[in-house]
Parts: structure tokens; C-alpha cells; sequence
């Protein structure tokens, strides 16, 4: 079974600086999607940069960017020059090509200090 | 922008009730979903519907769950005799992957459940 592991429950950034959220995930399918999913207090999950396993280059989303390493199961997210809107639980997910299920890792709480 | 949208935003219930929740997935999309998200915890799947069945569902998804999508519009997850332990968030989910397979989920913004 495909496993997602956020090791971080709690980072701190401050406001204008950068922080990098890590990811690991454990599967043995070749072709699968990586997303980075953002919760704020507001509740609803909004998708923040997706990751297809097949390409090399790292996907990047204005101040969000990837550093997709395949071999090493890892998917970190860099969130560059830091907001108070930045604020919120990041979840990691996994999906393979054509399944059905997201799976998502426990989440990490990231703080914005002004 | 199409959204997927969720009602009611929080019930309260007494343990043993039954309880519905309800949403409206993006209107082209196929797949559906509903996951749950005990208190600051792991967002846990609980069920996937495709083509007016259940696709996939969890360990969690037991006999009390049930879903439907009634009249096309609208999908629904029932609890038939709630426990203190569903006092959780419910996120319904719609993708699409019509043509091009691109895995991503829309979510509405839950549904608070808190069990008494």
C-alpha cells in the first residue's frame, strides 16, 4: 500500500523568508502524480502545485516550488518570500496513474511571523 | 469558477441518530469521494463512487456509511446510527479525468460533524 509521510507537524517561518516543507511517500509504481494541498482556516483544501512522477523539471507555481527527487521517494515544497496568507496545514498526496484513491500524509502546520 | 459544495457547514447530534451529508460535486466530474479529518489529524479516506457505485471504500466505511447520489446533482453520505467517534470534519471530492488522466481532487469545504 502506498504510504505518505510528513516527519514536520509544526514549522515557523518568517514573514519574507523562505521555509521548505518536506515529503516522503513510499510506492512501487513507476507512474504516479504528487500534489501539495493547502488547508487554512478557512477549512476547504486548495491545490497548491501537482508533480507528475514522469517529468524530471521541478513544478513550479509563483512562489511555490518543488524539489521532486524520484529515487529517493521524496517531494519537498519551498515556499519562497513568505505571506501571512501562507498560513496554514500543508498536506502531501500521493495518487498513481490512474487510481482511484489520494492518499494523504498527516499534514503540517505552518506558522507565518510577522 | 465551478466548486464543490457542501451542506450543512456543522451539525450537532445525538449519538445514535442518523445523520446525512450532503454535496454537490463540479457537474462534469465523474468521480466522487468522501474523506474525514478527525480534529488536527490525517485526512482519511472513507469512499470513492464512479458510474452510480461504489469504486473503492475504507476500513472505516463500515455498515453504518452509506452513500448515493440520488438525482445526478446531488451526492450523499449517510450515518445511520452515529458514534462519539465520528465527530469529525467530512470533505466531499469530485475529480474529473475526462480524456487526460491528471489525479487531482476538488473539495468542497466540509461538513463539521460533532456527535453528543
Amino acid at each position: 500500500a502506498q504510504t505518505v509521510t510528513q516527519s514536520q507537524p509544526e514549522m515557523s517561518v518568517q514573514e519574507a523568508e523562505t521555509v521548505t516543507l518536506s515529503c516522503t511517500y513510499d510506492t512501487s509504481e513507476s507512474d504516479y502524480y504528487l500534489f501539495w494541498y493547502k488547508q487554512p482556516p478557512s477549512r476547504q483544501m486548495i491545490l497548491v502545485i501537482r508533480q507528475e512522477a514522469y517529468k524530471q523539471q521541478n513544478a513550479t507555481e509563483n512562489r511555490f516550488s518543488v524539489n521532486f527527487q524520484k529515487a529517493a521517494k521524496s517531494f519537498s515544497l519551498k515556499i519562497s518570500d513568505s505571506q501571512l496568507g501562507d498560513a496554514a496545514m500543508y498536506f502531501c498526496a500521493y495518487i498513481r496513474e490512474y487510481g482511484n484513491k489520494l492518499v494523504f500524509g498527516a499534514g503540517t502546520i505552518l506558522r507565518v511571523k510577522s | 469558477e465551478p466548486e464543490v459544495t457542501q451542506t450543512p457547514s456543522h451539525q450537532v447530534t445525538q449519538m445514535g441518530q442518523e445523520v446525512i451529508l450532503r454535496c454537490v460535486p463540479i457537474s462534469n466530474h465523474l468521480y466522487f469521494y468522501w474523506y474525514r479529518q478527525i480534529l488536527g489529524q490525517k485526512v482519511e479516506f472513507l469512499v470513492s463512487f464512479y458510474n452510480n457505485e461504489i469504486s473503492e471504500k475504507s476500513e472505516i466505511f463500515d455498515d453504518q456509511f452509506s452513500v448515493e447520489r440520488p438525482d445526478g446533482s446531488n451526492f450523499t453520505l449517510k450515518i445511520r446510527s452515529t458514534k462519539l467517534e465520528d465527530s469529525a470534519m467530512y470533505f466531499c471530492a469530485s475529480r474529473t479525468d475526462r480524456g487526460t488522466f491528471t489525479g487531482e481532487l476538488f473539495f468542497g469545504e466540509g461538513s463539521r460533524l460533532t456527535v453528543l
